[in-house]
């Protein structure tokens, strides 16, 4: 139980182009999702909060015109990444927290982009 | 603010060997402790929490951990070690008013044969 997926696993792209990562939860429902970031041999940071039905809720720092995040059911979230650049290149990792059992947060295997 | 320390970079031991991979937190409320793996090129998989209860809170694959409120600790354990648990391992905490997780900076465990 508590599975999460992410599509796609890596996606290579030209600069100044979109990217769409989804995040799934395959067998909860996730009012909450969470999308972090993840640099080389560095820890997570949180980009942003996303809730089924309402806006993220994104972290200090994170340009939210950018990173667009659209949390339409209680199964799926998405990640699209804007004009993206060389620099946005990184790990990209979602969380999804059951709705029935909010102390847990379950990973998805991430989403490794490269912005050429 | 909350915040994790994990102290070591990286911890070396030999298969079979009792293992440790520290971590001090600190919370203005009562802590959720969590420990996640994360393998290269993969996403974090969870082991364990701590949110109430016994000190000692056993997970997956044979992990466990202690919380320890006068040391601020929640150090993970196993009483031995696997070549095949090499791996980045990462602590995390939460307030219990919130869903924010912060996690450490990650310790890597590296279990020779």
């Amino acid at each position: 139980g508590a599975v999460v997926s992410q599509h796609p696993s890596w996606v290579i792209c030209k600069s100044g182009t979109s990217v769409k990562i989804e995040c799934r939860s395959l067998d909860f429902q996730a009012t909450t999702m969470f999308w972090y970031r993840q640099f080389p041999k560095q820890s997570l940071m949180l980009m942003a909060t996303s809730n089924e039905g309402s806006k993220a809720t994104y972290e200090q720092g994170v340009e939210k015109d950018k990173f667009l995040i659209n949390h339409a059911s209680l199964t799926l979230s998405t990640l699209t990444v804007t004009s993206a650049h060389p620099e946005d290149s990184s790990f990209y990792i979602c969380s999804a927290t059951p709705s029935e059992n909010r102390d847990t947060q379950y990973f998805g295997p991430g989403t490794r982009l490269t912005v050429l | 603010a909350q915040s994790v320390a994990q102290p070591e970079d990286q911890v070396n031991v030999a298969e079979g060997n009792p293992l440790t991979v520290k971590c001090t937190y600190s919370v203005s409320g009562n802590p959720y402790l969590f420990w996640y793996v994360q393998y290269p090129n993969r996403g974090l998989q969870f082991l364990l929490k701590y949110i109430t209860g016994d000190n000692l809170v056993k997970g997956s694959y044979g992990f466990e951990a202690e919380f320890n409120k006068s040391q601020t600790s929640f150090h993970l354990k196993k009483p031995s070690a696997l070549v095949s648990d090499s791996a980045l391992y990462f602590c995390a905490v939460r307030d219990k008013g919130f869903q924010k997780l912060v996690f450490g900076t990650g310790t890597r465990l590296l279990v020779s044969p």
